[in-house]
């Protein structure tokens, strides 16, 4: 079955609010990555967390990994219409570093 | 410099026919990974690939589909007598090295259509 599941699937939310998307993940892992895919497009990458690391923060974006609870949660603050997007998560756990991806949660930013 | 190209972007085959989907990875990058992506799904993974071997191809189809990467050249997802469950999105990723401390840099997909 998939490696990692997120929650919600779908999101929807005011621009200005916090978005909160959640990442869980079934064996044991080197890093957990979140990626955004605008709709028909390819991915872009946002941040990497590595197995050792608890929080990390790039900008508005906040990741956490609880590798005890096998999650991960990705905070956006102050939303804008732009964050519209599907975000994965994608552990890797094998030495060729090939990615698990999560099936996604969709966030719609309303002006 | 430029990131990763994959050509086509859309490609339309008929059931039966072949498909050759294209990737070239950054600059410098030797490693290349695949993932397929159908309609409101996550990827999965394919098959990852340095010049001249293929390293890890458990995600593969045992049937029809095959992949390269050259030498010289891009690398190349070769899909026949495509089926209609075939039709998806797949992207390719590269990355300057192998293993976990490395970034995957994503291109733009190639949207395949089985009609």
């Amino acid at each position: 079955s998939q490696q990692g599941e997120e929650d919600p699937q779908a999101l929807s939310i005011q621009e200005g609010e916090n978005a909160t998307m959640n990442c869980s993940y079934k064996t044991s892992i080197n890093n957990l990555q979140w990626y955004r895919q605008n709709s028909g497009r390819g991915l872009v990458h946002l941040i990497l967390i590595r197995s050792n690391e608890r929080e990390k923060h790039s900008g508005r974006l906040r990741v956490t990994l609880d590798t005890s609870k096998k999650s991960s949660s990705l905070l956006i603050t102050a939303s804008r219409a732009a964050d519209t997007a599907s975000y994965f998560c994608a552990t890797s756990g094998s030495n060729t570093g090939k990615l698990i991806f999560g099936q996604g949660t969709t966030l719609q930013v309303k002006p | 410099n430029a990131g990763v190209m994959q050509n086509p972007r859309h490609l339309v085959r008929r059931r039966g026919q072949e498909a050759r989907l294209r990737c070239s990875p950054m600059k410098g990058h030797s490693h290349v990974y695949w993932y397929r992506q159908l309609p409101e799904e996550g990827l999965k993974f394919m098959v990852y690939l340095q010049k001249e071997n293929i390293i890890d191809e458990s995600g593969m189809p045992k049937e029809r589909f095959s992949a390269e990467f050259p030498k010289e050249g891009p690398s190349i997802l070769r899909i026949q007598q495509v089926v209609r469950g075939d039709s998806a999105a797949y992207f390719c990723a590269s990355s300057p090295g192998q293993g976990v401390t490395y970034e995957q840099y994503f291109g733009p997909g190639t949207r395949l259509t089985v009609t």
